[in-house]
């Protein structure tokens, strides 16, 4: 059973600073991290996204860096804001027998404070 | 709209009930997943379908679980004779894929808003 390793819980920064959230991986068949952002009641809305070409990929104020020697992947938010504030899940796909379900991280609890 | 959308969006019953859950994909997207998640928690998969097969089941889904793709465009989830534990969020999502065996990249999923579901 491949497992995603999210950290941490819960951040709390304030308005303009760096929010990082980190996830670590076992194993994947394809190299495709994620990340999701939730806020309450809501579905999860796909943020941004790395594929195994390139190991940094920015996005406005988001950017997904990739280790994949260190089977690592992180979330840096620039620049946060109160806007923010919401749960955010990094995932990995699990390549079964033509399934390509993600399988998720524990969730990481942001609130950017003003 | 055209995203993936959910019926109903919040289902109360009593334990012992049926419930039936609703999913329209995104129009041209051939695959389609059912996730749960619980308070606190990550999605967990549950099911996926390229077009109407069922390709894929996961051990949280006990046979009181059905899914079903009849034409390869909405999906059905029904809980037969519910239970407390199964109190949560079932999201859908959908994704367009190429066949299988011609790609080894994972495809994009999109959720929908998900169905609430509370087990008195």
């Amino acid at each position: 059973q491949q497992q995603v390793k999210q950290s941490p819980q819960s951040l709390i920064v304030q308005k303009g600073g760096i929010s990082i959230i980190n996830c670590a991986y076992e194993n994947t068949a394809f190299d495709y991290f994620p990340w999701y952002q939730q806020f309450p009641g809501k579905g999860p809305a796909l943020l941004i996204a790395i594929r195994p070409d390139v190991s940094e990929k920015k996005e406005g104020r988001f950017t997904i860096s990739f280790n994949k020697s260190a089977k690592q992947f992180s979330l840096h938010i620039m620049d946060s804001q109160p806007g923010d504030s919401a749960t955010y899940f990094c995932a990995a796909p699990r390549a079964g027998a033509g399934s390509y379900q993600l399988t998720f991280g524990k969730g990481t609890k942001l609130s950017v404070i003003p | 709209d055209t995203g993936v959308s959910q019926d109903p969006r919040h289902k109360i019953t009593k334990r012992g009930q049926n419930v039936t859950f609703r999913c329209d994909p995104i129009s041209e997207h051939n695959r389609l997943y059912w996730y749960r998640q619980t308070l606190g928690q990550g999605p967990e998969f549950l099911t996926y379908f390229q077009n109407e097969a069922q390709l894929e089941k996961s051990r949280l889904l006990s046979d009181r679980f059905s899914a079903e793709r009849p034409k390869g465009s909405f999906s059905t989830l029904e809980i037969q004779r519910t239970e407390q534990g199964d109190s949560a969020m079932y999201l859908c999502a959908s994704s367009l894929g190429s066949l299988r065996g011609t790609s080894g990249r994972a495809d994009t999923q999109y959720f929908g808003p998900g169905t609430r579901l509370t087990v008195l």
